[in-house]
């Protein structure tokens, strides 16, 4: 059974702080993973990775992925308090058009 | 607790044929409700959200529609499909408090 493992469940830290989200997963068949930002409404993708070792980027917000480990970082530099959302991580098997989504964390930035 | 449902599971469909998936809630009032696809090779994209009965957002331009004729019920339609409709769809719902999205078991459309 696909299984995707977000940690932590949630986290608190103060505007300006730098923090890192972890995404573990087993899965077979692996094509990519991804990343969401969940705020009142919607999850807003942030980004697909499917090679290891490549980071990508968007201003603050990077990710990385391992695919030797099979885990996921995502970094929020400098954060604010709209940076304060839900972070969910799935991971998408080959084949299958399917995702498996971890539980999220939930990040509370404080001013 | 609250549970999603949503279908058919799979549906198999000639191209210029309608659509229909249906969803349903319970055990909750005045959710948000989604409707997201996954096309292959692509991550979710948010096709509709509804906030309330009668309530609907597009988030992007297709042959799609959506209604929602209760509060706990969201159904996606299409009047004729087209081959690029084929893609996992997506139900999901959350409070308007941000909490978690919960999404449905999924539909697999394969339009031929």
């Amino acid at each position: 059974e696909d299984k995707v493992v977000q940690s932590p469940l949630s986290l608190v830290v103060h505007e300006g702080d730098t923090v890192t989200l972890n995404c573990s997963y087993e899965v077979t068949n692996f094509r990519s993973l991804l990343w969401y930002k969940q705020e009142k409404k919607a999850p807003t993708f942030l980004f697909m990775l499917t090679s290891s070792g490549i980071e990508k980027k968007s201003g603050r917000l990077s990710s990385i992925l391992d695919k030797k480990e099979l885990f996921s970082i995502l970094n929020i530099r400098a954060t604010q308090t709209g940076d304060s959302a839900i972070y969910l991580c799935a991971v998408e098997a080959r084949g299958y058009s399917t995702l498996t989504f971890g539980k999220g964390t939930m990040l509370l930035v404080s001013p | 607790s609250q549970t999603i449902h949503q279908w058919p599971a799979t549906l198999v469909q000639p191209v210029g044929s309608p659509l229909s998936l249906e969803c349903t809630v319970e055990g909750t009032s005045n959710p948000n409700l989604y409707w997201y696809r996954q096309a292959a090779g692509r991550g979710l994209q948010l096709l509709f959200y509804s906030v309330g009965i009668g309530q609907i957002s597009s988030e992007v331009p297709q042959n799609l529609s959506a209604s929602r004729p209760q509060d706990r019920q969201f159904i996606l339609s299409s009047k004729k499909l087209l081959l690029s409709d084929s893609g996992f769809y997506l139900c999901a719902w959350n409070q308007e408090s941000g909490n978690t999205i919960y999404f449905g078991e999924g539909s697999w459309l394969t339009v031929v």
